[in-house]
């Protein structure tokens, strides 16, 4: 199947960690996305992750896992302006068709 | 480099009606994808282009059409307009299977 899934929302205080857990269905996968999405606005790249292991880019970090179809999004040092939905996104087929999961709101307290 | 351009951004149309959206990829890019946001079904996919061919295609009915040029411009169209196809239409572009990059989005109301 296709699904992705996500939790729909999280909140979390400003200077904290929050993770954004993404699964998904194995077959046929050629890696995985994260987009960050302010309302009103189009999606912006995060990170791309096709082998296992954790990509590090300044305060977001992605990591992967292949065999369990797993990922996370790991935001630090939580900004207001990280409140935002995240979005996870696999490719499978040759091309570049990207299948989205629901997104994850996140909502950062002062 | 400049980013993604769509126009136009927003729409207002009837029912019945057809529209047309225009794309303009990141210089380079070759393949330009479409997708359809809306609150209850979240980015859906509706095709990608790749070299003026339609390489990819998601589960949209035949109202829904693009095309590519040959300086990677795309365009897509819906005919006979419905309510539902309310949405923001995003354009992506990007290399061979690598990093789309989106652009702003034509945000369509049908009345």
């Amino acid at each position: 199947g296709q699904n992705i899934d996500q939790p729909t929302e999280m909140t979390a205080t400003e200077g904290a960690i929050v993770q954004i857990n993404c699964t998904y269905q194995t077959s046929g996968f050629n890696g995985l996305f994260w987009y960050q999405q302010h309302a009103g606005e189009a999606p912006t790249f995060l990170s791309y992750n096709v082998l296992d292991g954790l990509e590090e880019k300044g305060r977001f970090s992605s990591f992967l896992s292949r065999s369990k179809g797993y990922s996370y999004l790991l935001l630090k040092e939580l900004q207001m302006k990280d409140s935002a939905s995240y979005l996870c996104a696999v490719s499978r087929a040759a091309g570049n068709k990207l299948t989205f999961g629901g997104g994850t709101r996140v909502l950062v307290k002062p | 480099k400049a980013g993604v351009t769509q126009t136009p951004r927003y729409l207002i149309k009837t029912r019945g009606q057809q529209v047309t959206l225009s794309c303009s990829p990141i210089s380079g890019h070759r393949s330009v994808s479409w997708y359809q946001q809306t609150p209850g079904q979240g980015l859906q996919f509706l095709f990608e282009y790749f070299s003026e061919t339609q390489r990819n295609k998601g589960n949209f009915p035949g109202r829904f059409s693009g095309r590519q040029f040959s300086n990677s411009r795309s365009e897509m169209n819906v005919s006979t307009l419905e309510l539902g196809d309310s949405a923001l239409y995003l354009c992506a572009s990007g290399m061979e299977q690598e990093t789309q990059y989106f652009g702003p989005g034509t945000r369509l109301l049908v009345l």
